[in-house]
């Protein structure tokens, strides 16, 4: 049991490249989301995902795409990279509404 | 939209001694769940307690216990015989109860540090 996998765990771009960070779980949970965690800030939530094929934009949602094909898969794209991206990223899940959301190790992001 | 604060960027305490983190937050939803989460320095997100806001009695876990007043909108964590390890950043976070949408909001944090 695996729990929830993030990779790549650090990654460096250029302004303008486009990358996806991966997110997988094992557990079958049904909601799936996707963090930053900037300086001094709390975590802010990207997109999430309420089941395979239900998406949906959180607070900070421009310049990132997600999909949901699968229950276990929920990839981060980032179209065209810029320097406030940069940040450290988190994928959590869970199996329900009132079941806390379990988080990955996280995936530290600079863009130069 | 939701909103989390937590008013105590800092807060410091000797080690055996009990400190209390702050958190409110603001919402028009009857039914919604309170978290605090734990960040070390190793940044792993780790849960500490959760409450949900229809059931009255407040939650515990070990060392760790929450004042929750609804009608304040007040969520504060209790930590009793602070040790070292409990020495991290405390996230309090709200997830709406709403089936049609998902995801944490969160305070901006509170960090902990642990006097020997």
């Amino acid at each position: 049991n695996a729990g929830v996998t993030q990779t790549p765990k650090f990654q460096v771009l250029k302004t303008g490249q486009s990358m996806t960070l991966q997110c997988a779980q094992d557990m079958n949970h049904e909601y799936m989301s996707w963090y930053r965690q900037d300086p001094g800030m709390g975590l802010r939530l990207i997109h999430y995902s309420v089941g395979a094929g239900i998406t949906d934009q959180g607070e900070v949602p421009n310049g990132y795409n997600v999909s949901r094909s699968t229950t276990e898969d929920f990839p981060l794209r980032l179209l065209s990279a810029a320097p406030s991206q940069t940040s450290v990223y988190f994928c959590a899940s869970s199996y329900s509404k009132n079941q806390p959301q379990h988080f990955g190790d996280g995936t530290r992001l600079s863009i130069l | 939209a939701q909103t989390v604060t937590q008013s105590q960027p800092e807060m410091s305490v000797q080690e055996a001694e009990t400190v209390t983190l702050s958190c409110t937050y603001d919402t028009s939803e009857s039914d919604y769940y309170l978290f605090w989460y734990k960040q070390p320095p190793s940044r792993q997100m780790i849960l500490v307690i959760r409450q949900e806001a229809y059931k009255q009695q407040n939650a515990t876990e070990n060392r760790f216990s929450v004042n929750f007043q609804k009608a304040a909108k007040s969520f504060s964590l209790k930590i009793s015989d602070s040790q070292l390890g409990d020495a991290a950043m405390y996230f309090c976070a709200y997830r709406s109860g709403d089936p049609l949408a998902d995801g944490l909001t969160f305070g901006k944090g509170t960090h902990l540090i642990i006097q020997p």
